[in-house]
């Protein structure tokens, strides 16, 4: 099957630096995506990779390795309304699969 | 970006009645659209791909007969869940697709529906 595995939940400062990652199994996708939810909100695109590497786009980046079935969001810079749920997501065709999905709170 | 609504933003309704949602692609025409549900702290789950003008396909494990879906134009495409039960109740929320590879999906904003 497919599944993307992402951390429940992260924490952090005002001002730090996080990383989610996104593990996968499953192959033949077009790219990763990331988006971002606020509590009883709908998702909103982030950053999307097609190839390997690195995707800045300001405060956030996103990282692709194909290799290692792998890749994660980094957000810099963090500030408390950053906190919110952050999913991976793979385009397969022209449908996207959701990763577990983490919650990331950002403390004063 | 491009915008996509849906009405309702919630709904309450009783059990066994049946409740019509709508996905509007404000300013471009979606070839495509999704349906997708998601229940408190889980993750979105694709129920359906709905092509305007043909029937919409489902993930394994929706039902057909319960989850309508109708795209009967390019902007809009109708999710109407029959016979609702409680554990129906949940957030429910529609993408719409340009067509090209590489295009991303626009969200709605979502509809509550909350089944008594």
């Amino acid at each position: 099957g497919q599944s993307l595995e992402q951390p429940s939940e992260v924490t952090a400062v005002e001002g730090a630096i996080v990383q989610i990652n996104c593990t996968y199994q499953t192959s033949g996708f077009y790219g990763l995506s990331w988006y971002q939810q606020h509590d009883g909100g709908a998702p909103t695109f982030l950053s999307y990779n097609a190839l390997d590497g690195l995707e800045e786009t300001g405060r956030f980046s996103s990282f692709l390795s194909r290799s290692d079935s792998y890749g994660y969001l980094l957000l810099q810079e963090l500030q408390m309304k950053d906190s919110a749920s952050y999913f991976c997501a793979l385009t397969k065709g022209d449908k996207l699969i959701f990763g577990t999905g983490t919650r990331l709170q950002v403390f004063p | 970006g491009a915008v996509v609504s849906q009405h309702p933003s919630w709904v309450i309704c009783k059990s066994g009645t049946s409740v019509k949602i709508e996905c509007r692609s404000l300013d471009f025409q979606a070839t495509t659209m999704f349906w997708y549900r998601q229940f408190p702290k889980q993750s979105l789950m694709l129920m359906a791909t709905s092509n305007e003008g043909s029937k919409a396909t489902y993930e394994q494990g929706v039902e057909k007969d319960k989850f309508l879906i109708n795209h009967a134009s390019l902007t809009l495409s109708t999710l109407t869940v029959t016979s609702a039960h409680p554990e129906d109740s949940s957030f429910y929320i529609c993408s719409a697709w340009g067509g090209k590879t590489g295009d991303t999906q626009y969200f709605g904003p979502g509809t509550r529906l909350t089944v008594l």
